[in-house]
């Protein structure tokens, strides 16, 4: 079975700090990985996906992340935080065989000035 | 990509009572998908509906409780049958675009008191 895991409820940092969200999986089939950012009292957007083509995914607000197969990891880095970066963060996968997530809690990040 | 309309945003219902969600998409998509993110936590997924067929619950959620309209690509509707404080969650639609892209409605706030 299929499963996310983010580590860090909560993640606190400077405005212009570099931000590292972190996602580990487990999934017995070759993944696909999505972070989605949740603004509050807004649904999801997607931020960026993986599905086994380069394994550094550049996606929206300057937001990345990297596949890392041996490490079974999709982290999601910024090297520079805005205030406006302040949200709630999933990490989730699918099995690629239709589009069924499985979330990870979240991490909500919060950006101080 | 998709646009997804939710109705309503938010709701107060009594205990007891039974509320009926939309889910509108400005495409045709196969596939839609309920989720339910209780208060601080992650997304669950409630079941999978495709048009023309019953939809498929995950484990936990029944159809009783749960009953789920797929009238055509386009168009879906959830209740939340016989309302308890425990239902109290966001409830989200979901529907995939192209490969592995998910797209997701602003979400239907639901307090049960």
């Amino acid at each position: 079975a299929q499963s996310v895991t983010q580590l860090g409820s909560h993640v606190s940092v400077s405005e212009g700090a570099l931000v590292l969200l972190r996602c580990n999986y487990s999934s017995s089939v070759p993944p696909y990985l999505f972070w989605y950012v949740q603004y509050p009292n807004q649904g999801l957007q997607l931020l960026l996906k993986y599905t086994s083509a380069a394994t550094l995914v550049k996606g929206i607000n300057g937001f990345e992340a990297e596949f890392k197969k041996s490490e079974t990891s999709f982290h999601l880095t910024k090297p520079s935080a805005h205030m406006s970066d302040a949200a709630e963060y999933f990490c989730a996968v699918s099995d690629g065989g239709y589009n069924k997530l499985i979330f990870g809690a979240g991490t909500r990040l919060a950006v101080h000035p | 990509s998709a646009v997804i309309s939710q109705k309503p945003s938010r709701d107060i219902c009594q205990r007891g009572t039974s509320l009926t969600i939309q889910c509108q998409v400005d495409s045709q998509v196969t596939m839609m998908f309920w989720y339910r993110q209780q208060p601080g936590q992650s997304l669950t997924l409630i079941a999978t509906a495709n048009q023309g067929s019953e939809a498929t619950y995950e484990s936990g959620f029944v159809i009783d409780k749960f009953p789920i309209s797929r009238p055509n690509l386009t168009f879906s509707t959830l209740t939340v049958s016989n309302m308890s404080p425990e239902d109290s969650s966001i409830y989200l639609c979901s529907v995939e675009v192209g490969a592995a892209e998910a797209f997701f409605g602003q979400g239907t706030r639901l307090t049960v008191v």
